[in-house]
This record gives C-alpha cells, sequence and structure tokens, in this order.
C-alpha cells in the first residue's frame, strides 16, 4: 500500500518571504500522480498544484512550485512570496495512475502559518 | 467542473443514534467517494461508492458501521450507525469524472459532533 509522510506538522513563514513544505511518499508504482491541496478554516479543499509522475519537469503554478525528486520519493512545495492567505493546512497526496479509481491517499498535513 | 453540497453541514448527535449525510453533485460524476478527517487530522478513505452496487470499503470500515448508498450519478448517502464518541469527525464526499481525470471536486464536509 502507498503511504505519504508529511513531517512537518506546523511551519511559519513571515509575510512575503518563501517556505518550503516537505514531502514523502512509499510506493512500488511507477505510473502516479502527486498533489498538493491546501484546506482553509472554511474546510474547503482548494488544488495546489499537481505533478505527474511521468514527467520529469517540476510542475509551477504562479508563486507555488514544486521539487519533484522521483528517485528519492520526495514531494516538497515551494511557496514564494507568501501571502496572508496562504496560511492554512496543506496536504501532499498521492493517487495511482495503475489502480482502478481515482482514491487519493493523502498524508498529515502540515499547518502553514503566515506572520505579517 | 462540478460542486458538490452536503447535508446536513454539522449535527450533535446522542450516543447510539445514527446519522445520514447526503451528498449532491450538480451534473454526472463516476467516482464517488467518502472520507473521514478526524479534527486537526489527515483524510482516510472510508469507501468508494458504486452506483447501483454494494460500495468498496477500506481496510478497518465496515458496511454495518457505514452503509453507504449511490442510487444515480448525481447522489450517495453515508450512514454512520451507533454513533460513539470517537465518530466525532468531519465526514467528505469527494468526486471524480473517471479513472484518468485529474481534478478531485471535494465537498465541504459534515462536522459529527456524537455526546
Amino acid at each position: 500500500a502507498q503511504t505519504v509522510t508529511q513531517s512537518q506538522p506546523e511551519m511559519s513563514v513571515q509575510e512575503a518571504e518563501t517556505v518550503t513544505l516537505s514531502c514523502t511518499y512509499d510506493t512500488s508504482e511507477s505510473d502516479y500522480y502527486l498533489f498538493w491541496y491546501k484546506q482553509p478554516p472554511s474546510r474547503q479543499m482548494i488544488l495546489v498544484i499537481r505533478q505527474e509522475a511521468y514527467k520529469q519537469q517540476n510542475a509551477t503554478e504562479n508563486r507555488f512550485s514544486v521539487n519533484f525528486q522521483k528517485a528519492a520519493k520526495s514531494f516538497s512545495l515551494k511557496i514564494s512570496d507568501s501571502q496572508l492567505g496562504d496560511a492554512a493546512m496543506y496536504f501532499c497526496a498521492y493517487r495511482s495512475a495503475m489502480e482502478y479509481g481515482n482514491k487519493l491517499v493523502f498524508g498529515a498535513g502540515t499547518i502553514l502559518r503566515v506572520k505579517s | 467542473s462540478a460542486v458538490i453540497s452536503q447535508k446536513p453541514s454539522r449535527d450533535i448527535c446522542q450516543r447510539g443514534t445514527s446519522l445520514t449525510i447526503q451528498c449532491q453533485v450538480d451534473s454526472q460524476v463516476t467516482m464517488m467517494f467518502w472520507y473521514r478527517q478526524q479534527p486537526g487530522q489527515s483524510l482516510t478513505l472510508i469507501a468508494t461508492a458504486n452506483q447501483g452496487s454494494e460500495a468498496t470499503y477500506e481496510s478497518g470500515f465496515v458496511i454495518d458501521k457505514f452503509p453507504i448508498s449511490r442510487p444515480n450519478l448525481t447522489f450517495s448517502t453515508l450512514t454512520v450507525s451507533n454513533l460513539s464518541p470517537e465518530d466525532s469527525s468531519i465526514y467528505l464526499c469527494t468526486a471524480t469524472r473517471g479513472q484518468m481525470s485529474h481534478e478531485q471536486y471535494f465537498g465541504p464536509g459534515t462536522r459529527l459532533t456524537v455526546t
């Protein structure tokens, strides 16, 4: 079974600075997808960024980028120019491309606090 | 995209009773899932709601405790039976349009408190 590990229960960053959230995963599969989701206090889950395992290029979405290291099974999220609105719980998630269905396996989450 | 609504948004229930949560999607989806999120913790998959057949449960979750229905492609219910304080949690409904779809749609969750 696949597992996702987020080793940082909580992180803090100063507004306008950069922060990196860590995620490692364990799988025997070669084809899969990785995601970062943001869950603000409203509880509505928001997709931040997605990475396909077969792509070597790291995904980027505006201020959000990932460092995907397939051999190391590492998938970190970098948030540049942090804003107060970035404060939330962030989940790293894995989805198999092989198994039927779209089950997501989530990490434990990292609470991100942004200081003004 | 798809918009998911859940009813109720929150409830307080007595020990030993049951709560049924409804999940409604505004358009047809292929897969629907139910997750549990205990306070301050991650999301754990309870089961996949299969249209027209029995749900597929994850390890540690059983049909007697979490019966699920999915009568069509836009609607599902999750019942949490014989409630105990340990069932206090947020229950989330999610959906996707197909195996190759990258997008997973999330409901707003139902916060259940058992007293």
